[in-house]
C-alpha cells in the first residue's frame, strides 16, 4: 500500500500570508505512461465533507480560487495557499489514487495566525 | 449537478453486521468509466478509504478490512450499498460515500461526496 505522509501537523498563517503544506508518497505515484501525477488534494472545514480543491497534483477543480495550487512530481507534492483568507481555515487532505488502493495523508490542520 | 446522501443506523452493536446505502443522482453507474467509493472518519482523525465499486461491477477493498466489506450496487435504484460484519467499537465513525469520476478527466478522484452518515458502535 502506498503510504502518504503530510507536514506539517498543524500550521498556523497570519491572513494574507503563504501557506504551504507537502505531502510525500511511499513509492511515486506518476505515471510513466503519461507524465501524470495522481495526486489530489482535499479541503474539509469542520462538520462539512471533504471538497477536491486540485487533482493530477496541479490541476484545480472547477470554482476553486487561483490562491491555491498545487505542485511537485513523482513523491513529493505541495499545496500553496498564496494569500490565506479567513474562509480557508481548514483540514486539509493530499489523496493518491495511482494504486486501486485509495490512501489519504494524515491531514493538516491550517489556522489563523 | 451531481448529489449523494448516505442512509443507514446511527447505532449499531458491537458484532453486528452494518449496512449503508448511498443513494446518488446526477450520474449514472451504468455509464463507462463511473464508480461510487466509501470512505469513513473516525472522530477526530484522517480519511480512511473503505470501498470502491466501478459501472461494470468490478470492485476494490482495502485490504485489512477486505474480509468484512461488501459493496454491490442497483442501477436502477441509483444506490450503492456497502455492508461491513462485525463491527468493533473501533469502526465507530462518520462514513461517506463519494462520486469517482472518470478517469478520462481526472484520472478517478472523489469530485462529489454526501454529508456523511455518523455510524456509533456501542453496547
Amino acid at each position: 500500500d502506498i503510504v502518504m505522509t503530510q507536514s506539517p501537523d498543524s500550521l498556523a498563517v497570519t491572513l494574507g500570508e503563504r501557506a504551504t503544506i507537502t505531502c510525500k508518497s511511499s513509492q511515486s505515484v506518476r505515471s510513466s505512461s503519461t507524465g501524470n501525477n495522481y495526486l489530489a488534494w482535499y479541503q474539509q472545514k469542520p462538520g462539512q465533507p471533504p471538497k477536491l480543491l486540485i487533482y493530477w497534483a496541479s490541476t484545480r477543480d472547477s470554482g476553486v480560487p487561483d490562491r491555491f495550487s498545487g505542485s511537485g512530481s513523482g513523491t513529493d507534492f505541495t499545496l500553496t495557499i498564496s494569500s490565506l483568507q479567513a474562509e480557508d481555515v481548514a483540514v486539509y487532505y493530499c489523496q493518491q489514487y495511482y494504486s486501486d488502493k485509495y490512501t489519504f495523508g494524515q491531514g493538516t490542520r491550517l489556522e489563523i495566525k | 449537478q451531481i448529489t449523494l446522501e448516505e442512509s443507514g443506523p446511527t447505532l449499531v452493536r458491537p458484532t453486528q453486521t452494518l449496512t449503508l446505502t448511498c443513494t446518488f443522482s446526477g450520474f449514472s453507474l451504468s455509464t463507462d468509466g463511473e464508480g461510487v467509493g466509501w470512505i469513513r472518519q473516525p472522530p477526530g482523525k484522517a480519511l480512511e478509504w473503505l470501498a470502491l465499486i466501478y459501472w461494470d461491477d468490478d470492485n476494490r477493498y482495502w485490504p485489512s478490512l477486505k474480509t468484512r466489506l461488501t459493496i454491490t450496487k442497483d442501477t436502477s435504484k441509483n444506490q450503492v450499498v456497502l455492508t461491513m460484519t462485525n463491527m468493533d467499537p473501533v469502526d465507530t465513525a462518520t462514513y461517506y460515500c463519494a462520486h469517482r469520476s472518470s478517469g478520462l478527466l481526472t484520472g478517478g478522484v472523489f469530485d462529489a461526496w454526501g454529508h456523511g452518515t455518523m455510524v456509533t458502535v456501542s453496547s
